[in-house]
């Protein structure tokens, strides 16, 4: 399995600022993806991650509210932009193998508060 | 598109009796089938899942689950349950044709009281 870590873990923001996220993994992964799990709610797929190229957007969330890179294959980082209490939730890097697309691996989240 | 239920918000049960916690699932082809936990302030970590083959699948801590084609259902399963089993559980499906969409459910949290 593949070992993922994020930074940073927690972080209590203001509202209006931003916050980068960061998710490294330890071997070179296919794919990659950013998830957003809401208070008391199950886990949406917010995009995923390509490398080299703009990442791919689920609907109801845009790159200019949520810019990501992934300049290789083992690293990428979510922002979180102009934020309001309503982005307090945790968000979940996650990726797929390569050869085992059929499993993912979850980072250990970041927890943030808008204040 | 697939989607995920899982019908029970909560479930409790006592040390040492099984457990069930239920998924359903809708996709239009054959499906991958997932269990994941979470523990209090901690990440998702893989329990099981179905790809192809026996319909009864074994994973980490004891957990099986069992595919159900006919009834669409994936449900976890353990014969014993421990107090340490208490967290939230999340049942999630991936249409085979799009491996970039994995749904989950809602999730539901198991207590497990002594």
């Amino acid at each position: 399995s593949a070992v993922i870590s994020q930074k940073p873990s927690r972080d209590i923001c203001q509202r209006g600022t931003s916050l980068t996220i960061q998710c490294q993994v330890d071997s070179q992964v296919t794919m990659m993806f950013w998830y957003r799990q809401q208070p008391g709610q199950s886990l949406t797929l917010i995009a995923t991650a390509n490398q080299g190229s703009e990442a791919t957007y689920e609907s109801g969330f845009v790159i200019d509210k949520f810019p990501i890179s992934r300049p290789n294959l083992t690293f990428s980082t979510l922002t979180v932009s102009n934020m309001s209490p309503e982005d307090s939730s945790i968000y979940l890097c996650s990726v797929g193998v390569s050869g085992r697309v059929d499993e993912q691996f979850f980072g250990p989240g970041t927890r943030l508060t808008v204040l | 598109a697939q989607s995920v239920a899982q019908p029970e918000d909560q479930v409790n049960v006592a040390e040492g009796n099984p457990l069930t916690v239920k998924c359903t699932y809708s996709v239009s082809g054959n499906p991958y089938l997932f269990w994941y936990v979470q523990y209090p302030n901690r990440g998702l970590q893989f329990l099981l899942k179905y790809i192809t083959g026996d319909n009864l699948v074994k994973g980490s801590y004891g957990f099986e689950a069992e595919f159900n084609k006919s009834q669409t259902s994936f449900h976890l399963k353990k014969p014993s349950a421990l107090v340490s089993d208490s967290a939230l559980y999340f049942c999630a499906v991936r249409d085979r044709r799009n491996n970039n969409d994995m749904r989950f459910g809602a999730g539901t949290r198991l207590t497990v009281k002594p």
